[in-house]
């Protein structure tokens, strides 16, 4: 069964720092793997989508890589601000073998930038 | 732009109880989703439907059915509410299943005395 970890579960930075997210996965047959931000009491909003077949995918500030092989992947927040304070939660599409419909999700890191 | 709207957003119900929690999007897409997260437990997939006449369960389908009214349309009834269904519902929708990005509601924040 595919688990989705995410440590740390909390990160506290000074604004300005350059940070990375992390998320580890226990399958390699993914799809794809999504990042979302989740901001208090609101819905997800997607932030980059990685194809099984992509190494990495770069959104102004962010940088998000994938390496199946090793059943990692980062998110690089350069130049934090105090607006990218939320949690951020990956999500992984599964293989052949698993539910078409059913997306893994880690558990999230909370992010916090101070000014 | 609207996106994935649900319907209501608060609700508070006593043991016992029915409703359903009403989702639309308007982006032509041709996968529905239902979700629950819960503190400690993250996001869990209820239902889905990967298009217009289909529906799935996913991880935690027990208690709750799925109706898929149109393309635009997906509901999730609570036909006997239990406290244990106390949570944040989140309906999302894609292109396609898994394979394609998924955009969410702001959520339906249920609460089961």
């Amino acid at each position: 069964k595919q688990e989705v970890t995410q440590i740390p579960a909390a990160l506290s930075v000074p604004e300005g720092e350059n940070l990375v997210l992390n998320c580890s996965f226990t399958d390699s047959a993914i799809y794809n793997l999504q990042w979302f931000r989740q901001d208090p009491g609101k819905g997800l909003t997607s932030l980059l989508l990685i194809q099984s077949s992509q190494r990495e995918q770069t959104s102004g500030r962010l940088n998000a890589s994938l390496d199946k092989s090793s059943g990692r992947s980062t998110l690089y927040i350069a130049a934090s601000q105090p607006g990218d304070s939320a949690t951020y939660l990956c999500a992984v599409g599964p293989g052949s073998g698993g539910s078409q419909g059913n997306l893994i999700f880690g558990k999230g890191t909370k992010l916090s930038v101070k000014p | 732009n609207a996106g994935v709207t649900q319907t209501p957003k608060f609700q508070v119900l006593k043991t016992g109880q029915s409703m359903t929690l009403q989702c639309a999007q308007d982006m032509n897409h041709n996968s529905m989703y239902w979700y629950r997260q819960d503190p400690g437990m993250g996001l869990r997939l209820i239902y889905y439907s990967a298009s217009e006449g289909t529906t799935d369960k996913g991880e935690v389908p027990n208690g709750y059915n799925v109706s898929r009214l149109n393309k635009r349309e997906f509901s999730l009834r609570l036909e006997s509410a239990a406290p244990s269904q106390t949570s944040v519902y989140f309906c999302a929708s894609s292109v396609r299943t898994a394979t394609g990005e998924l955009f969410f509601g702001e959520g339906s924040r249920l609460t089961v005395l």
